[in-house]
């Protein structure tokens, strides 16, 4: 079946430090691939996406790159900021499912310290 | 409404109790989901609504479990009888159009039910 794996947080870093978070996946196909972000005490939020093979989704400083081969989908940011602290998952939507319903991993914890 | 709210925020539940969640997604959305999202785990897909029709209820856990959006906006999440293992964040995403993942959902802040 499909599934998601993410590293394990929390990660813990410094601001202005560069951030990876790993995600990969096995789907079969061509899935659409996303990173949410849960804020505390708020809703998920789609941070960026990519639906296609090597398609790089980038929104706020961050970036993840579409990789079929590898069948991955890392998170990167170049320098952090203690706001950036939150939980961040890596999801996918099968093309072959016409409702749209997303599959996640299990999120991981950044926590970024002035 | 401006975004996707959800009720109650906390909920406290003595195992066999009946509970009921509710969802208000954006206006005019077509498009509602059911997540549920045990503590440090990925939010996981319960049920699917497109207008008023519950178009898929594969997610849900047991027969317990029940939803429902009557006239196509506002959704209510039913647990009968509950259980310890039901103790999780519920939440409820809306979305414009019936295949618009593409843009995203928009999720609630989420119910948090603890069964005891």
């Amino acid at each position: 079946g499909n599934s998601v794996t993410q590293m394990e947080g929390p990660v813990t870093l410094s601001e202005e430090a560069f951030l990876t978070i790993n995600c990969t996946y096995t789907a079969t196909g061509y899935p659409s691939l996303f990173w949410y972000v849960q804020y505390p005490g708020e809703g998920l939020q789609l941070l960026l996406k990519a639906t296609k093979a090597d398609d790089k989704g980038s929104n706020k400083g961050f970036e993840a790159t579409y990789r079929k081969e590898t069948t991955s989908f890392h998170l990167e940011k170049g320098s952090v900021q203690v706001s950036d602290s939150a939980v961040y998952f890596c999801a996918l939507r099968k093309t072959t499912d016409s409702w749209g319903k997303l599959q996640f991993g299990a999120g991981t914890q950044v926590v970024v310290t002035p | 409404g401006a975004g996707v709210s959800q009720s109650p925020r906390y909920k406290v539940a003595k195992r066999g109790q009946d509970v009921a969640l509710r969802c208000d997604p954006i206006s005019g959305h077509v498009s509602l989901f059911w997540y549920q999202q045990a503590l440090g785990q990925g939010p996981e897909f319960l049920t699917y609504f497109q207008n008023e029709a519950q178009l898929d209820k594969s997610g849900l856990p047991s027969d317990r479990f029940f939803a429902e959006r009557p006239e196509g906006s506002v959704s209510t999440l039913k647990i009968q009888r509950t259980q310890q293992e039901d103790s999780a964040v519920y939440l409820c995403a809306s979305s414009l159009g019936e295949d618009r993942v593409y843009y995203g959902y928009t999720f609630g802040s989420g119910t948090r039910l603890t069964v005891v």
